[in-house]
């Protein structure tokens, strides 16, 4: 069965204080990984896809990146507003349309 | 605003009752996904629709969960009898099928059975 771990559960961050949250998967062939942002009481908010490892994906101050066990977000010099929920999924080849996510990281960044 | 919009946004109800609540996706997208997020977890895909077709449901949608796109456009998810464990907030997300690899979240309803 498809599983995604994330880790930490929960990261206490100062501004500027570079980080990465983890996420590992197991799934019988990878369609693709996702990363999501989630805020209190909202829907996830779709980041990156990623598709095979060596892959890498850029946005902001985030940066993910994907080897063949697992995937890393990698945060650069956080800002307040980064504070949130980040969720991994996978999807798996074969016909599923299904994300499967993991349980997700919160990220607290102080100002 | 033309994001995914879900209503209500809350729903308190006594165990017993049915329920159901409606997602209007993106104008354009012709894939529709219903999952289930209770407090701590990530989502839980639930089924999903292209056009007015349901194509896939998971073992958790129970024969208490209907779920129904009748034109295409909107969709709607019934819980009848509802019971304590269903508590849970209610995510619509929608895509297009040639861009399969981006859904695109609603808000969510939330819901509290007592």
């Amino acid at each position: 069965e498809d599983q995604v771990t994330q880790s930490p559960e929960a990261l206490r961050l100062q501004e500027g204080e570079s980080s990465s949250l983890n996420c590992s998967y197991t799934v019988s062939g990878l369609r693709g990984l996702f990363w999501y942002r989630q805020d209190p009481g909202k829907g996830p908010e779709f980041l990156f896809t990623l598709y095979s490892a060596g892959e890498e994906k850029e946005k902001e101050r985030l940066k993910a990146t994907l080897t063949k066990k697992e995937s890393f977000l990698h945060i650069t010099a956080p800002k307040p507003e980064d504070s949130a929920t980040y969720l991994c999924a996978v999807q798996a080849e074969g016909g599923s349309e299904k994300l499967v996510f993991g349980k997700g990281t919160k990220l607290t960044v102080n100002p | 605003d033309t994001g995914v919009s879900q209503n209500p946004r809350h729903k308190i109800t006594k165990r017993g009752q049915n329920v159901t609540f409606r997602c209007d996706p993106i104008s354009e997208h012709n894939r529709l996904y219903w999952y289930r997020q209770t407090l701590g977890q990530g989502p839980e895909f639930l089924t999903y629709f292209q056009n007015e077709a349901q194509l896939e449901k998971s073992r958790l949608l129970s024969d208490r969960f209907s779920a129904e796109r009748p034109k295409g456009s909107f969709s709607t998810l019934e819980i009848q009898r509802t019971e304590q464990g269903d508590s849970a907030m209610y995510l619509c997300a929608s895509s297009l099928a040639i861009r399969w690899n981006e859904q695109f979240f609603g808000p969510g309803t939330r819901l509290t059975v007592l």
